[in-house]
């Protein structure tokens, strides 16, 4: 049962225009989220986060929305630049007293064409 | 310089043999975080500690098994029980402590001789 989906393996945007990236989850006692970045044999980075209190959070280029209705959270990132492609991870979790149990979605690749 | 720090980067192992994969940090983490990541999938969690000398099974802990004796350390080790043991292994930490993000090592790829 994958409660955390991103529903598009692949992306491929021009430099300087608009990447968006998109998730999906199910369970609906998640409530802080989180996008994670990674290359090729290293381990993910983190990227941006947001708690549902919030609709919107925005970190320079990047910028992640949650829609709670629809279950739905999407990242944003202006302009791309050729060092923004990678794999990107979404992940989920309920409000714990730390975030111990991270769901994570299947990734999607991005390539940023120049 | 703090951070992760998981070795080796690559390891072998026969059939039948168990191994240790390492897994250090110098962030003062209370959490401590073991994840599988097999190609096309996202993370899964095998094991989790919020705290020295406690641990939890995650969502796929059969054939694996871990200890925390120190903050800074939590050592997995992979059974001869785990029967698909061919996969990339992450090793993360976190402070444990509200809504903070896991930091995650650069990985070991395990792979079966």
């Amino acid at each position: 049962d994958q409660q955390v989906k991103q529903n598009s393996p692949s992306l491929s945007v021009q430099e300087g225009r608009i990447s968006i990236l998109n998730c999906d989850y199910t369970n609906s006692m998640f409530d802080y989220f989180l996008w994670y970045k990674k290359y090729p044999a290293e381990g993910p980075t983190f990227l941006i986060s947001i708690s549902s209190i919030k609709d919107k959070n925005e970190d320079g280029r990047f910028t992640v929305f949650l829609n709670k209705s629809a279950k739905h959270l999407s990242l944003h990132i202006v302009p791309s630049q050729p060092g923004d492609s990678a794999v990107y991870f979404c992940a989920a979790t309920p409000y714990n007293f730390g975030n111990e149990k991270l769901t994570f979605g299947t990734g999607t690749r991005l390539t940023i064409i120049p | 310089d703090g951070g992760i720090t998981q070795s080796p980067k690559y390891l072998f192992r026969k059939e039948g043999q168990n191994v240790t994969l390492s897994c250090e940090q110098n962030l003062n983490h209370d959490a401590m975080y073991w994840y599988r990541q097999d190609p096309g999938q996202g993370l899964r969690l095998i094991y989790y500690s919020q705290i020295v000398n406690d641990f939890q099974k995650g969502d796929i802990a059969e054939g694996y098994s871990v200890s925390r004796e120190k903050k800074e350390s939590f050592p997995l080790t992979v059974t001869s029980a785990q029967k698909n043991p061919t996969a990339f292994y992450l090793c993360a930490s976190s402070p444990g402590q509200g809504n903070q993000p896991q930091h995650f090592g650069d990985g070991t790829r395990l792979s079966i001789l």
